[in-house]
């Protein structure tokens, strides 16, 4: 079944050291995005991939950084990990960006920072 | 920056009962989305809604849009225990256009039987 994945699906890090959560897909979406989910809080966009254009949102953190080598896989760096970064980061997934496009989400990495 | 409530925030029902939720937004919206995400999993998309005043349903879920396109709503009739998770309305295209979602602040619903 085409899908999104996510590993690790938890991750635990310590205070400063750099993580990487990955994300592959096999829907062959032009979109993927990544978003930070807080405990009992909504999904927040931190930035997104059209293709190999990437789309950051004004107010994520340069402690955030990403990558999409190929179109299936789509990487989520935190350079210096606070412990305000605990949380699920959730990779998800869209034909393309028409306001109509569904989104399609993948199980989530949940980050401990210790 | 935009935001999109929902209320109530928690809602504790017994099995059986009806439950709704009310997504309200200060600008129009060219469409809707829904999303369910049970504990400790992830968003799982519903339905969209794009006309002004479209219902929609699905089993035991009604979906409405408001006329004026600024409001949306989900009901459940007759809860189970399956239904049990955080909905959430994510109406696309609030920051920058496209399909941007922002979500609303969610409505987390507990069956108890």
């Amino acid at each position: 079944d085409a899908m999104v994945i996510q590993n690790p699906r938890y991750q635990v890090t310590q205070f400063g050291k750099p993580v990487t959560l990955s994300c592959s897909q096999t829907l062959n979406h032009n979109v993927m995005y990544w978003y930070q989910q807080k405990s009992s809080q909504a999904p927040k966009l931190l930035f997104h991939y059209y293709d190999k254009d990437f789309n950051n949102e004004a107010d994520t953190p340069d402690n955030f950084q990403s990558r999409r080598p190929n179109t299936s896989f789509c990487f989520l760096d935190i350079r210096s990990p606070g412990l305000g970064d605990a949380a699920m980061y959730l990779c998800a997934t869209s034909r393309a960006r028409q306001g109509t496009d569904t989104q399609y989400f993948g199980p989530g990495t949940r980050l401990t920072v210790l | 920056g935009q935001q999109v409530m929902q209320i109530p925030q928690y809602q504790h029902v017994q099995e059986g009962e009806d439950f709704t939720t009310y997504c309200n937004s200060s600008t129009t919206l060219s469409n809707i989305q829904w999303y369910k995400q049970r504990p400790g999993g992830h968003p799982v998309f519903l339905i969209q809604l794009v006309k002004s005043g479209e219902v929609k349903k699905q089993k035991r879920l009604t979906f409405q849009f408001g006329e004026a396109k600024k409001n949306s709503s989900l009901h459940i009739t007759a809860t189970q225990t399956t239904d049990v998770g955080t909905y959430f309305c994510a109406p696309p295209g609030l920051t920058g256009g496209g399909n941007k979602l922002t979500f609303g602040t969610g409505t987390q619903l507990k069956v108890e039987l």
